[in-house]
């Protein structure tokens, strides 16, 4: 079956403009989960969305960061005004029900380079 | 607060000789703890994972975790090292406390290289 998908796989943006990156989860999990991925700080947890819950955001590193989960489905990570420290790999997860037993099935991931 | 140390960032091997992987946890609760791996350009995969069942845990393509509360430890083994294991390895707790996982917090990771 699918798994999870981001696009765009690749983007290069200059410092300034905004981004946006989308994930779109295994049909049927409930709980999404974002991550960020570069050289200096490893795998770094940014956001969570677990069913109609509001999201735990308590992993963003800044206001310029924002995501949604719209119809319980896709989600849209926002970056605005990005800095070159936002470049990295951007990683989003699935998991069932969010319990603590679940796998999380990550997305090949999103590389953003920010000139 | 929930943490894991990998104690190499890198190991290398003979192919066909044993593989150990080193993972320490810190958890104030007992803990959710997996094992992932990175190939080269590729997304991360599922090794195994402990929950709270058998403290042996069997994964995929022959490797094996023991939880050993008393260590704080979940290290990674396999008894014969192939070429194709050569990539990264993240030793991974669950941030959250009770029946939701929540976010998952990485190790630093640990890449594996394999010598024929």
């Amino acid at each position: 079956g699918a798994g999870v998908s981001q696009s765009p796989s690749n983007k290069v943006t200059e410092k300034g403009k905004d981004v946006e990156l989308r994930c779109d989860p295994i049909s049927g999990h409930t709980a999404l989960y974002w991550y960020r991925q570069s050289l200096g700080q490893g795998l770094e947890f940014l956001i969570y969305f677990q069913g109609n819950s509001a999201p735990d955001k308590s992993g963003l590193p800044s206001d310029r960061f924002s995501a949604e989960r719209t119809g319980g489905s896709v989600s849209t990570l926002t970056i605005q005004r990005t800095q070159q420290e936002d470049s990295a790999v951007y990683l989003c997860a699935s998991s069932q029900a969010g319990t603590r037993a679940d796998t999380q099935y990550f997305g090949p991931g999103t590389r953003l380079t920010v000139l | 607060a929930q943490s894991v140390t990998q104690l190499d960032s890198h190991v290398s091997v003979s192919e066909g000789t044993p593989v150990l992987l080193r993972c320490n946890y810190s958890s104030s609760y007992s803990p959710s703890l997996f094992w992932y791996v990175q190939h080269p350009n590729k997304g991360l995969q599922l090794l195994l994972k402990y929950t709270s069942a058998a403290t042996l845990v069997k994964g995929i393509n022959g490797f094996e975790a023991e939880f050993k509360k008393s260590e704080t430890s979940f290290h990674l083994t396999k008894p014969s090292a192939h070429m194709s294991d050569a990539a990264e390895y993240f030793c991974v707790v669950s941030g959250a406390y009770g029946g939701s996982q929540g976010n998952l917090i990485f190790g630093k990771g640990t890449k594996l290289s394999v010598k024929p």
